[in-house]
């Protein structure tokens, strides 16, 4: 089955620092999906890659940047932390086609102090 | 705006009957809808997928139906057990492009 690696499953920083969390599938899908999950907030897409170095804003942009310099590399940048980005981030690979799925990674826990 | 509902509240139910899950949603005309499960701490996992050609698909014990008129898809799981305690999402892909939007899930609990 796929896998998606995401590199920290806990990360405590300090507010102002650049935090990079790193996306690794090993499926060679196209499509990656970033999204962070808050309690009575649910899953919101901050951004998406539909190929190397494309991407499209999700709903919830602002404060975070992404890199797809590889396919099987989607990575999220918080540019200068803040408290109101302590969450749960959630990278998902997708299989296209008939048999559609999104497949996720356990999470990264990130708080921002 | 496009919105997905899901029942926020818990739902309780004995073992052995059947949970019923709603997902609502306005202003999308989805090619199909899917359904995910997803326990505390860990990411989402992928249930079932269906069309909107679809009335109803089922993957043992579990049953969802698609019903494009109400905007309403329903998620059942028959013969529930204590494992089947979890929170489950659906989503749905936007009108335009290829982005999933998921709704904010209903939990699950199933006592023996």
């Amino acid at each position: 089955d796929v896998k998606v690696t995401q590199s920290s499953r806990y990360l405590v920083k300090r507010t102002g620092e650049k935090v990079f969390l790193e996306c690794v599938q090993d499926m060679d899908h196209e499509n990656m999906f970033w999204y962070r999950q808050d309690p009575g907030l649910g899953l919101r897409l901050i951004y998406f890659s539909y190929d190397v170095k494309m991407k499209e804003k999700g709903d919830i942009p602002e404060g975070y940047s992404v890199s797809r310099e590889k396919k099987e590399r989607f990575s999220l940048i918080l540019e200068s932390a803040s408290t109101n980005q302590t969450s749960m981030y959630l990278c998902a690979s997708r299989l296209t086609g008939p048999n559609e799925k999104l497949f996720f990674g356990s999470g990264t826990q990130l708080s921002v102090l | 705006s496009q919105k997905i509902e899901q029942n926020s509240e818990a739902l309780n139910i004995q073992e052995g009957k059947t949970a019923t899950l709603t997902c609502n949603y306005t202003n999308y005309s989805p090619a199909y809808l899917q359904w995910y499960r997803q326990d505390p701490g860990r990411g989402p996992v992928f249930l079932l997928l269906i069309r909107e050609n679809e009335k109803e698909k089922r993957k043992e014990r579990l049953k969802v139906t698609f019903d494009t008129t109400l905007k309403q898809s329903l998620f059942h799981i028959t013969a529930s057990q204590p494992a089947d305690s979890a929170t489950y999402l659906c989503a749905l892909v936007r009108n335009a492009g290829n982005m999933l939007t998921f709704g904010g899930g209903t939990r699950l609990m199933v006592k023996p």
